[in-house]
Protein backbone atom coordinates (compact mmCIF):
# COMPACT_ATOMS: atom_id res chain seq x y z
CA UNK A 1 0.00 0.00 0.00
CA UNK A 2 1.16 3.70 -0.74
CA UNK A 3 3.44 4.50 2.21
CA UNK A 4 1.70 8.38 2.51
CA UNK A 5 -1.96 9.06 2.83
CA UNK A 6 -3.37 12.32 2.53
CA UNK A 7 -6.19 14.38 4.19
CA UNK A 8 -8.55 15.81 3.11
CA UNK A 9 -8.93 14.09 -0.14
CA UNK A 10 -10.07 16.99 -1.41
CA UNK A 11 -10.06 20.76 -0.04
CA UNK A 12 -12.18 24.04 -1.34
CA UNK A 13 -11.87 27.19 0.41
CA UNK A 14 -12.10 31.23 -0.63
CA UNK A 15 -8.74 33.35 -1.45
CA UNK A 16 -7.48 34.39 1.24
CA UNK A 17 -7.78 31.86 3.66
CA UNK A 18 -5.35 29.21 4.71
CA UNK A 19 -5.23 25.68 3.65
CA UNK A 20 -3.69 23.14 5.84
CA UNK A 21 -3.18 19.62 4.70
CA UNK A 22 -1.90 16.76 6.72
CA UNK A 23 0.28 13.23 5.24
CA UNK A 24 0.70 10.17 7.26
CA UNK A 25 3.37 7.44 6.67
CA UNK A 26 3.94 4.19 8.01
CA UNK A 27 7.51 3.17 8.19
CA UNK A 28 10.83 4.79 8.88
CA UNK A 29 11.69 7.85 6.68
CA UNK A 30 15.18 9.61 5.52
CA UNK A 31 13.33 12.74 4.13
CA UNK A 32 9.70 13.73 3.51
CA UNK A 33 8.75 16.06 0.63
CA UNK A 34 5.59 17.66 -0.70
CA UNK A 35 5.01 18.31 -4.20
CA UNK A 36 2.74 20.42 -6.24
CA UNK A 37 0.93 19.14 -9.20
CA UNK A 38 -1.22 21.10 -12.17
CA UNK A 39 -3.84 19.16 -13.71
CA UNK A 40 -2.20 17.59 -16.63
CA UNK A 41 1.61 18.61 -16.09
CA UNK A 42 4.50 17.10 -14.40
CA UNK A 43 5.44 17.69 -10.21
CA UNK A 44 7.02 20.71 -9.05
CA UNK A 45 9.33 20.50 -6.05
CA UNK A 46 7.85 22.72 -2.62
CA UNK A 47 9.60 21.81 0.15
CA UNK A 48 11.75 18.80 1.86
CA UNK A 49 12.37 18.08 4.95
CA UNK A 50 14.71 16.01 7.13
CA UNK A 51 13.61 13.73 9.56
CA UNK A 52 15.71 15.21 12.52
CA UNK A 53 13.89 18.22 11.68
CA UNK A 54 10.84 19.62 12.81
CA UNK A 55 9.48 22.74 11.07
CA UNK A 56 10.36 24.28 7.51
CA UNK A 57 8.76 27.24 5.66
CA UNK A 58 9.02 28.54 2.57
CA UNK A 59 7.41 32.12 1.40
CA UNK A 60 3.95 31.20 2.07
CA UNK A 61 4.39 27.58 2.86
CA UNK A 62 4.86 25.55 5.73
CA UNK A 63 5.63 22.22 6.55
CA UNK A 64 5.91 20.59 10.39
CA UNK A 65 6.88 16.88 11.24
CA UNK A 66 6.54 14.89 13.54
CA UNK A 67 8.43 11.48 13.59
CA UNK A 68 6.52 9.70 16.39
CA UNK A 69 3.42 10.61 15.03
CA UNK A 70 4.96 9.61 11.50
CA UNK A 71 2.79 12.44 9.94
CA UNK A 72 3.66 15.95 8.63
CA UNK A 73 1.33 18.92 7.51
CA UNK A 74 1.31 21.60 4.41
CA UNK A 75 -0.02 24.88 5.48
CA UNK A 76 -0.65 27.69 2.73
CA UNK A 77 -1.13 31.16 3.57
CA UNK A 78 -3.00 33.74 2.21
CA UNK A 79 -4.27 31.05 -0.45
CA UNK A 80 -4.68 32.52 -3.77
CA UNK A 81 -6.60 31.07 -6.81
CA UNK A 82 -3.05 30.17 -8.59
CA UNK A 83 -2.52 28.12 -5.56
CA UNK A 84 -5.17 25.13 -7.03
CA UNK A 85 -3.59 21.85 -7.84
CA UNK A 86 -2.85 18.91 -6.75
CA UNK A 87 -0.55 18.55 -4.11
CA UNK A 88 1.45 15.33 -2.42
CA UNK A 89 3.61 14.11 0.23
CA UNK A 90 6.06 11.39 -0.90
CA UNK A 91 8.87 9.74 1.76
CA UNK A 92 12.37 9.01 0.83
CA UNK A 93 13.45 5.19 2.48
CA UNK A 94 16.81 4.93 2.24
CA UNK A 95 15.61 0.60 3.43
CA UNK A 96 16.02 -2.22 0.86
CA UNK A 97 17.89 0.60 -1.65
CA UNK A 98 16.52 4.42 -2.27
CA UNK A 99 12.87 4.93 -2.66
CA UNK A 100 10.43 7.36 -2.72
CA UNK A 101 6.63 6.45 -2.11
CA UNK A 102 3.78 8.66 -2.63
CA UNK A 103 0.64 9.34 -1.12
CA UNK A 104 -2.60 9.79 -2.59
CA UNK A 105 -2.69 13.67 -2.51
CA UNK A 106 -5.10 16.64 -1.84
CA UNK A 107 -6.82 18.08 -4.38
CA UNK A 108 -6.92 21.53 -3.44
CA UNK A 109 -10.00 24.39 -4.80
CA UNK A 110 -9.39 28.35 -4.28
CA UNK A 111 -11.85 30.40 -4.99
CA UNK A 112 -11.48 34.40 -6.12
CA UNK B 1 18.20 25.25 -12.38
CA UNK B 2 17.03 21.68 -12.09
CA UNK B 3 15.31 21.31 -15.05
CA UNK B 4 13.79 18.47 -16.84
CA UNK B 5 12.42 17.86 -20.19
CA UNK B 6 10.18 15.39 -21.30
CA UNK B 7 9.56 14.10 -24.36
CA UNK B 8 6.98 13.91 -26.67
CA UNK B 9 4.19 15.67 -24.01
CA UNK B 10 1.47 13.34 -26.06
CA UNK B 11 0.98 10.59 -28.15
CA UNK B 12 -2.32 9.46 -29.57
CA UNK B 13 -1.53 5.63 -31.65
CA UNK B 14 -2.98 2.26 -32.49
CA UNK B 15 -2.59 -0.44 -30.57
CA UNK B 16 0.61 -2.48 -31.71
CA UNK B 17 3.05 0.61 -31.90
CA UNK B 18 5.77 0.75 -29.88
CA UNK B 19 6.22 4.21 -27.89
CA UNK B 20 9.13 5.87 -26.62
CA UNK B 21 9.53 8.67 -24.51
CA UNK B 22 13.09 10.37 -23.89
CA UNK B 23 13.67 12.02 -19.97
CA UNK B 24 16.24 14.42 -20.08
CA UNK B 25 17.68 16.26 -17.41
CA UNK B 26 19.03 20.11 -18.91
CA UNK B 27 20.91 21.47 -16.46
CA UNK B 28 22.50 18.46 -13.76
CA UNK B 29 23.61 15.31 -13.75
CA UNK B 30 20.92 12.47 -13.13
CA UNK B 31 22.82 9.87 -11.15
CA UNK B 32 19.19 8.34 -10.66
CA UNK B 33 15.51 8.49 -13.27
CA UNK B 34 12.62 7.63 -12.11
CA UNK B 35 9.05 6.74 -14.40
CA UNK B 36 6.02 6.92 -13.09
CA UNK B 37 2.50 5.99 -14.04
CA UNK B 38 -0.61 8.18 -13.15
CA UNK B 39 -4.43 7.35 -13.61
CA UNK B 40 -6.79 10.06 -13.68
CA UNK B 41 -7.29 11.73 -10.04
CA UNK B 42 -4.80 9.34 -8.53
CA UNK B 43 -1.53 9.46 -7.27
CA UNK B 44 1.66 8.57 -8.96
CA UNK B 45 2.56 4.74 -8.80
CA UNK B 46 6.64 3.93 -9.32
CA UNK B 47 7.19 1.77 -12.39
CA UNK B 48 11.43 1.82 -12.17
CA UNK B 49 13.74 3.28 -10.92
CA UNK B 50 17.24 3.73 -13.45
CA UNK B 51 20.82 4.57 -12.34
CA UNK B 52 23.25 5.47 -14.95
CA UNK B 53 24.95 3.04 -16.87
CA UNK B 54 22.79 0.01 -15.13
CA UNK B 55 19.73 -2.53 -15.55
CA UNK B 56 16.50 -0.36 -14.47
CA UNK B 57 14.90 -1.88 -11.19
CA UNK B 58 11.13 -2.53 -12.04
CA UNK B 59 8.61 -2.19 -9.23
CA UNK B 60 6.24 -5.47 -8.59
CA UNK B 61 3.76 -5.84 -11.52
CA UNK B 62 5.74 -4.01 -14.08
CA UNK B 63 6.54 -5.88 -16.68
CA UNK B 64 9.89 -5.70 -17.83
CA UNK B 65 9.47 -6.82 -21.28
CA UNK B 66 6.61 -4.18 -21.97
CA UNK B 67 8.39 -1.16 -20.18
CA UNK B 68 11.68 -0.72 -21.52
CA UNK B 69 13.75 1.63 -19.65
CA UNK B 70 17.28 2.65 -20.39
CA UNK B 71 19.39 4.94 -19.12
CA UNK B 72 22.50 4.96 -21.05
CA UNK B 73 23.64 8.64 -19.81
CA UNK B 74 24.16 10.81 -16.84
CA UNK B 75 21.32 13.24 -18.50
CA UNK B 76 19.04 10.81 -20.81
CA UNK B 77 16.65 7.79 -20.15
CA UNK B 78 13.89 6.22 -22.44
CA UNK B 79 10.75 4.18 -21.38
CA UNK B 80 9.41 2.41 -24.56
CA UNK B 81 5.84 0.90 -24.76
CA UNK B 82 6.52 -1.57 -26.63
CA UNK B 83 3.33 -3.14 -28.56
CA UNK B 84 1.12 -0.67 -26.81
CA UNK B 85 -2.89 -1.43 -25.94
CA UNK B 86 -5.66 0.37 -24.95
CA UNK B 87 -5.16 -0.57 -21.45
CA UNK B 88 -1.48 1.18 -21.62
CA UNK B 89 -3.01 4.23 -21.97
CA UNK B 90 -2.15 6.45 -19.21
CA UNK B 91 0.09 9.75 -18.27
CA UNK B 92 3.64 8.62 -17.74
CA UNK B 93 5.80 11.12 -15.87
CA UNK B 94 9.37 10.91 -15.32
CA UNK B 95 11.80 12.35 -13.08
CA UNK B 96 15.08 13.14 -11.96
CA UNK B 97 17.18 13.40 -9.07
CA UNK B 98 21.12 13.73 -8.67
CA UNK B 99 24.18 13.89 -8.45
CA UNK B 100 23.64 12.67 -4.55
CA UNK B 101 21.23 10.20 -3.44
CA UNK B 102 19.05 12.16 -1.18
CA UNK B 103 18.61 14.90 -3.68
CA UNK B 104 14.96 15.96 -4.28
CA UNK B 105 13.55 14.88 -7.56
CA UNK B 106 12.56 16.74 -10.24
CA UNK B 107 9.88 16.07 -13.09
CA UNK B 108 9.74 16.53 -16.53
CA UNK B 109 5.63 17.44 -17.42
CA UNK B 110 4.59 14.12 -18.23
CA UNK B 111 3.34 12.08 -21.20
CA UNK B 112 -0.12 11.46 -22.49
CA UNK B 113 0.09 8.44 -24.13
CA UNK B 114 -3.41 7.04 -25.72
CA UNK B 115 -3.51 4.19 -27.73
CA UNK B 116 -6.69 3.27 -29.87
Amino acid sequence: SQQGEEDPQALSIQEGENATMNCSYKTSINNLQWYRQNSGRGLVHLILIRSNEREKHSGRLRVTLDTSKKSSSLLITASRAADTASYFCATDSFTGGFKTIFGAGTRLFVKA
Amino acid sequence: GAVVSQHPSWVICKSGTSVKIECRSLDFQATTMFWYRQFPKQSLMLMATSNEGSKATYEQGVEKDKFLINHASLTLSTLTVTSAHPEDSSFYICSASGPLEDQPQHFGDGTRLSIL
